[in-house]
């Protein structure tokens, strides 16, 4: 199946900081989400990123499907943004189901 | 809108025993899945449904049945709990692309 891997596992900023998360994925694809998973677990659905990029505030993301990866860019980074940051891609077949990376946490402090 | 909700969000069971998760959307999609998150990892999908009465296997479905008698409800069973089932347990729904994630259930099996 397709492997998802992202980078970096770990990464500590300080409050206002820009950071840039990667993800890079083994296979075509056409469809790539990104996911915010806060420090109480709850997964919030951040990007719907088939290719191209897209902005929501201090967020962005960028997909170059030829070249198999997505970037998550912070800007401004905020204490709320700590978690767990993860990209997914489709399985083939149908029914969306999505092959998860391992995640990037984000710790930022004050 | 509720969106997704996990009955229970929390569970202790002994080795052996048996215990059925609920997961309900009131959004009226199509598409359900469970996924278990493992420390360190990204969610992996156990089983999933594309419409009422239908349900297939995911990437680690061994251990656990589902139904899906309504189009808003899907349970995930454990007939015979096991500790490699000590895990947080995500439902989600999707009508397109986008998944939409429950709050999580953790469950501790000893």
């Amino acid at each position: 199946g397709i492997q998802v891997e992202q980078s970096p596992p770990d990464l500590i900023l300080q409050e206002g900081a820009n950071s840039t998360l990667r993800c890079n994925f083994s296979d075509s694809v056409n469809n790539l989400q990104w996911f915010h998973q806060n420090p109480w677990g709850q997964l919030i659905n951040l990007f719907y990123i088939p290719s191209g990029t897209k902005q929501n505030g201090r967020l962005s993301a960028t997909t170059v499907a030829t070249e198999r990866y997505s970037l998550l860019y912070i800007s401004s980074s905020q204490t709320t943004d700590s978690g767990v940051y993860f990209c997914a891609v489709p399985h083939t077949g149908t029914a969306s189901k999505l092959t998860f990376g391992t995640g990037t946490r984000l710790q930022v402090t004050l | 809108n509720a969106g997704v909700t996990q009955t229970p969000k929390f569970r202790v069971l002994k080795t052996g025993q048996s215990m059925t998760l609920l997961c309900a959307q009131d959004m009226n999609h199509e598409y359900m899945y469970w996924y278990r998150q493992d420390p360190g990892m990204g969610l992996r999908l156990i089983h999933y449904s594309v419409g009422e009465g239908t349900t297939a296997k995911g990437e680690v479905p061994d251990g656990y049945n589902v139904s899906r008698l309504k189009k808003q409800n899907f349970l995930l069973g454990l007939e015979s709990a096991a500790p490699s089932q000590t895990s947080v347990y995500f439902c989600a729904s999707s009508q397109g692309d986008t998944q939409y994630f429950g709050p999580g259930t953790r469950l501790t099996v000893l």
